[in-house]
C-alpha cells in the first residue's frame, strides 16, 4: 500500500526567502512521487514529477524535489518565495504498475509574507 | 489543445437527489481517473478506467456511486440519493499511458 505525509498543513515564508515544503511517502514497490499545485479556485497542477533516473528533479516556477529512497522522502523546494507562489501544494505516490492512481498527502497551504 | 473538461462545474442539490457528473478526457488519453477533494479526507481516488479493461472501483466510498465511461472517452460519475457528506470537489484526470494525469478543473458538489 502507498501513502503520502505532508508535514505542515500551513507553511509561511517571506518574499525571497527559501520555500521548502517537506513530503514522505510509504510504498512497498518502487514509487513515482509527484508535486501538484492549486492556486485559488483553480484545477491541480503538476509541478514536478520523479519516476526513474536523476534524483534531483526540476519544474515549473523554479521548484525543485529530490528524491531520498533512505528517507523516503521527496520534499520541494525553490531558493526564492515569490507572491505568485502561495497556493496548496500537494504531494503524492503512485506505482510503476496497475492503476497507477494517485496517493496524495493533505496538502500543504504556502503564505508568502511580502 | 484542449485539456480534460468537466461539467458543471458547480451543482448544488437537495439531499437524496441523484446527480451525474461529466467528465471529457484529453483526446487519445486511454486512462481516466475520478477523485474527490472533500474538507475531511483530503484528495481520495475513487475510480480508474483503462482502454475497455474493467474499472478499477476500489476507491468508491459505497454503493450510491458508479461511474461509466463510453466509447473509452466521455465518463459519467452518478452519485444516487445523495448525502451531505458527499458535498465536495470531485476531480477527473486522464492520461496517455504512464505516469502522469492531467487533471480537469473539477465540479464542486454541494448537498443541501
Amino acid at each position: 500500500a502507498q501513502s503520502v505525509t505532508q508535514l505542515g498543513s500551513h507553511v509561511s515564508v517571506s518574499e525571497g526567502a527559501l520555500v521548502l515544503l517537506r513530503c514522505n511517502y510509504s510504498s512497498s514497490v518502487p514509487p513515482y512521487l509527484f508535486w501538484y499545485v492549486q492556486y485559488p479556485n483553480q484545477g491541480l497542477q503538476l509541478l514536478l514529477k520523479y519516476t526513474t533516473g536523476a534524483t534531483l528533479v526540476k519544474g515549473i516556477n523554479g521548484f525543485e524535489a529530490e528524491f531520498k529512497k533512505s528517507e523516503t522522502s521527496f520534499h520541494l523546494t525553490k531558493p526564492s518565495a515569490h507572491m505568485s507562489d502561495a497556493a496548496e501544494y500537494f504531494c503524492a505516490v503512485s506505482v510503476q504498475t496497475g492503476a497507477n492512481n494517485l496517493f496524495f498527502g493533505t496538502g500543504t497551504r504556502l503564505t508568502v509574507i511580502p | 489543445g484542449a485539456g480534460v473538461s468537466q461539467s458543471p462545474s458547480n451543482k448544488v442539490t437537495e439531499k437524496g437527489k441523484d446527480v451525474e457528473l461529466r467528465c471529457d478526457p484529453i483526446s487519445g488519453h486511454t486512462a481516466l481517473y475520478w477523485y474527490r477533494q472533500s474538507l475531511g479526507q483530503g484528495l481520495e481516488f475513487l475510480i480508474y478506467f483503462q482502454g475497455n479493461s474493467a474499472p478499477d472501483k476500489s476507491g468508491l466510498p459505497s454503493d450510491r456511486f458508479s461511474a461509466e465511461r463510453t466509447g473509452g472517452s466521455v465518463s459519467t460519475l452518478t452519485i444516487q440519493r445523495t448525502q451531505q457528506e458527499d458535498s465536495a470537489v470531485y476531480l477527473c484526470a486522464s492520461s496517455p499511458t504512464g505516469s502522469r494525469q492531467y487533471f480537469g478543473p473539477g465540479t464542486r458538489l454541494t448537498v443541501t
